[in-house]
């Protein structure tokens, strides 16, 4: 059975970069034809569509974030990784690492990682 | 604000049917059918209920069912159950924006 699982600080300081990584376990990236992703969540609101990555390195990221947003894959680990630049407290949130239902660029999200806090602060 | 209209909460007795609407425009919701809906339950990672407007992941319950007219998308729950009380998210993708939208969620209680 397919697992995620984030991993990274809890804790970044305004204006520097979250980074976040993602462990699949329980399948390939390499073998499969999927854009695995990111979404958050701020505390006590909606979800965002951060962005998404084929296991080739091919990107798509949100328009919204795009200047500040760098999605990588480490086939040889399992694992893909987020980059966001000069957060503020407004990108205070949980962080899902994600996979679609099917293969394909427009596929609904159908797993999902348990999620970790990311808290921006001095 | 969100890209897609939710109704902030829904809530219904045990046994009976609720609606949840979600209204995008005719770049996202309307164009397409690419309208997923997300269970969430507090403290849990948001569970895949409805994707493609009225398609049912494999083990899901009948009990959910979707459907759309126009720009808007609709989420209907039968025979309430008590575990149904969850944050309900809209999703779809905007050709305009090249983006997946979200709606702002509706919280689902039973009564």
């Amino acid at each position: 059975q397919l697992q995620l699982q984030e991993s990274g600080p809890g804790l970044v300081k305004p204006s520097e970069t979250l980074s976040l990584t993602c462990t699949v376990s329980g399948g390939f990236i390499s073998s499969s034809t999927y854009y695995w992703g990111w979404i958050r969540q701020p505390p006590g609101k909606g979800l965002e569509w951060i962005g998404s990555i084929y296991y080739s390195g091919s990107t798509h990221y949100n328009p919204s974030l795009k200047s500040r947003v760098t999605i990588s894959v480490d086939t040889s680990n399992n694992q893909f990784s987020l980059k966001l630049s000069s957060v503020t407290a407004a990108d205070t949130a949980v962080y899902y690492c994600v996979r679609p239902y099917s293969s394909g660029l427009l596929q609904p999200f159908d797993i999902w990682g348990q999620g970790t806090m990311v808290t921006v602060s001095s | 604000q969100s890209a897609l209209t939710q109704p902030a909460s829904v809530s219904g007795s045990p046994g009976q049917s609720i609606t949840i609407s979600c209204t995008g425009t005719s770049s996202d919701v309307g164009s397409y059918n690419l309208v997923s809906w997300y269970q969430q339950h507090p403290g849990k990672a948001p569970k895949l209920m409805i994707f493609e407007v009225s398609k049912l992941p494999s083990g899901l319950s009948s009990r959910f069912s979707g459907s759309k007219s126009g720009n808007t998308a609709s989420l209907t729950i039968s025979g309430l159950q008590a575990e149904d009380e969850a944050d309900y998210y809209c999703c779809s993708y905007a050709f305009s924006s090249t983006a997946w939208l979200f709606g702002g969620g509706t919280k689902v209680t039973v009564l």
